[in-house]
């Protein structure tokens, strides 16, 4: 069964500062990996999609990077603003049971 | 091209009744898939239906069930409704198979008194 866990929990930055968000899956055998941005009481905004074959992906600001051997993704934010401000969800697509299994998420406050 | 959308935003319903929800994918897109979203629990899949088909279901009971009609539209319904059932309840819509992005709707907020 396919466990996703994000660490930190929770996370406060000052704006400007580059910042890791971390993402472990349990199972390697995923058809993809994806970021998921979500504001309070909203729905979800894909913001990068990493294929099984490829290594990182990268968007603007945002870079996410994918290692299915050791299950682990990361992503990272440069110069983070407030408006960055939000909960950052990672999400493993395929595995044994063929489904989308998210991680609990990251509540990332950027501080003006 | 339109986004997800789902209705209604906000339902308040009673112990006990039944509420359905409806969700419409983007256009093109045959697959729609179902979560649950509560503080304690996160995100949890409910199901995936694909050409009107189920094709994939999480581990909720009998009382969670879903359908897809021809246009790809598709409906949830929960019976004998639970306190515990409040949550917001999400869609997402893909082109077809696990390798495509999903495109999430505004989600359906449920509040069971």
């Amino acid at each position: 069964k396919q466990e996703v866990t994000q660490i930190p929990a929770a996370l406060s930055v000052p704006e400007g500062e580059n910042l890791v968000l971390n993402c472990s899956f349990t199972d390697s055998a995923i058809y993809n990996l994806q970021w998921f941005r979500q504001d309070p009481g909203k729905g979800l905004t894909s913001l990068l999609l990493i294929q099984s074959s490829q290594r990182e992906q990268t968007s603007g600001r945002l870079n996410a990077s994918l290692d299915k051997s050791s299950g682990r993704s990361t992503l990272y934010i440069a110069a983070s603003q407030p408006g960055d401000s939000a909960t950052y969800l990672c999400a493993v697509g395929g595995g044994r049971d063929d489904k989308v299994i998210f991680g609990p998420g990251t509540s990332l406050s950027v501080i003006p | 091209k339109a986004g997800v959308t789902q209705t209604p935003r906000y339902l308040i319903k009673t112990r006990g009744q039944q509420v359905t929800l409806s969700c419409s994918p983007i256009s093109g897109h045959r697959s729609v898939s179902w979560y649950q979203q509560t503080p304690g629990q996160g995100l949890q899949f409910l199901f995936e239906y694909f050409s009107e088909t189920q094709r994939n279901k999480g581990n909720f009971p009998g009382r969670f069930s879903g359908r897809q009609f021809s246009n790809s539209r598709s409906e949830m319904n929960v019976s004998t409704l639970e306190l515990g059932d409040s949550a917001l309840y999400l869609c997402a819509s893909r082109t077809s198979g696990g390798s495509d992005t999903q495109y999430f709707g505004p989600g359906t907020r449920l509040t069971v008194l």
